[in-house]
C-alpha cells in the first residue's frame, strides 16, 4: 500500500510568482486536504476536498485554490506568492471526510 | 470554535523517564482527537487516535493517551523514553465547524531527551 506522497520537495520562489504543489492520496482514500505550517508552528487547515469537491474551507485568501481529479490526488495553487506564504505545506488523505487524516512528507516553499 | 492548547511548549525528560505532554481542547460535542509526532524537516506521523470508547487509547512506539472529558484533556504519556522520540508532538481536535470538516493543531510540544 502506498502512503500519501507529495511533489515537489522542495521549492524557491520570488515573490508575485504562482506555485502548483501537488498530492498524491494513500490507496483507497477519496478525501484530500491541505495544511499550511510555518516555521514553528502548528499546521493549519487551508482546505478539504472529497470526491472532487471542496467541503471545507480555513481562513485562507482566494488566491490560493485547490483542485482533486478523479483518482482523488490533488493539486493547491497560490497566485500572488507573498514573503508569508513561505512554509511547509502538508497534504493528507483520508478514506472518509472524517476519517483519520494520514499525511504526506510536505513541500518546503520558500519565497524571497 | 475549536482549538487545542499545548501548555508547553519544551519538554526535555532523561532516557529512560517517563513522559507526559499536555494537551487541553475546546469542541462543542464530542471530539475526535489524535497526536501525531514529527520530526526535523518530515511530515506528521499519527501516534494514536481518539474517536469513542474506551478512553485510555494506546498507539504505536509505546504511547498511550487517556482522554478526560471533564478536564477537557488528552494527553500523551509514555512509561520510558528513549532517545530517538526527541521530535516535535502535536495534539489536534478534529470536527464540524463553519470551516467545514477540519483538524484543528495546538503549537506543538518539542521534546528533547538527554542521555
Amino acid at each position: 500500500e502506498t502512503g500519501v506522497t507529495q511533489s515537489p520537495t522542495h521549492l524557491i520562489k520570488t515573490r508575485g510568482q504562482q506555485v502548483t504543489l501537488r498530492c498524491s492520496s494513500q490507496s483507497g482514500h477519496n478525501t484530500v486536504s491541505w495544511y499550511q505550517q510555518a516555521l514553528g508552528q502548528g499546521p493549519q487547515f487551508i482546505f478539504q476536498y472529497y470526491r472532487e469537491e471542496e467541503n471545507g474551507r480555513g481562513n485562507f485568501p482566494p488566491r490560493f485554490s485547490g483542485l482533486q481529479f478523479p483518482n482523488y490526488s490533488s493539486e493547491l495553487n497560490v497566485n500572488a506568492l507573498e514573503l508569508d506564504d513561505s512554509a511547509l505545506y502538508l497534504c493528507a488523505s483520508s478514506s472518509e471526510k472524517q476519517g483519520t487524516r494520514y499525511f504526506g512528507p510536505g513541500t518546503r516553499l520558500t519565497v524571497t | 470554535a475549536q482549538s487545542v492548547t499545548q501548555p508547553d511548549i519544551h519538554i526535555t525528560v532523561s532516557e529512560g523517564a517517563s513522559l507526559e505532554l499536555r494537551c487541553n481542547y475546546s469542541y462543542g460535542a464530542t471530539p475526535y482527537l489524535f497526536w501525531y509526532v514529527q520530526s526535523p524537516g518530515q511530515g506528521l506521523q499519527l501516534l494514536l487516535k481518539y474517536f469513542s470508547g474506551d478512553t485510555l487509547v494506546q498507539g504505536i512506539k509505546g504511547f498511550e493517551a487517556e482522554f478526560k472529558r471533564s478536564q477537557s484533556s488528552f494527553n500523551l504519556r509514555k512509561p520510558s523514553v528513549h532517545w530517538s522520540d526527541a521530535a516535535e508532538y502535536f495534539c489536534a481536535v478534529g470536527g464540524y465547524n463553519n470551516a467545514g470538516n477540519m483538524l484543528t493543531f495546538g503549537g506543538g510540544t518539542r521534546l528533547m531527551v538527554k542521555p
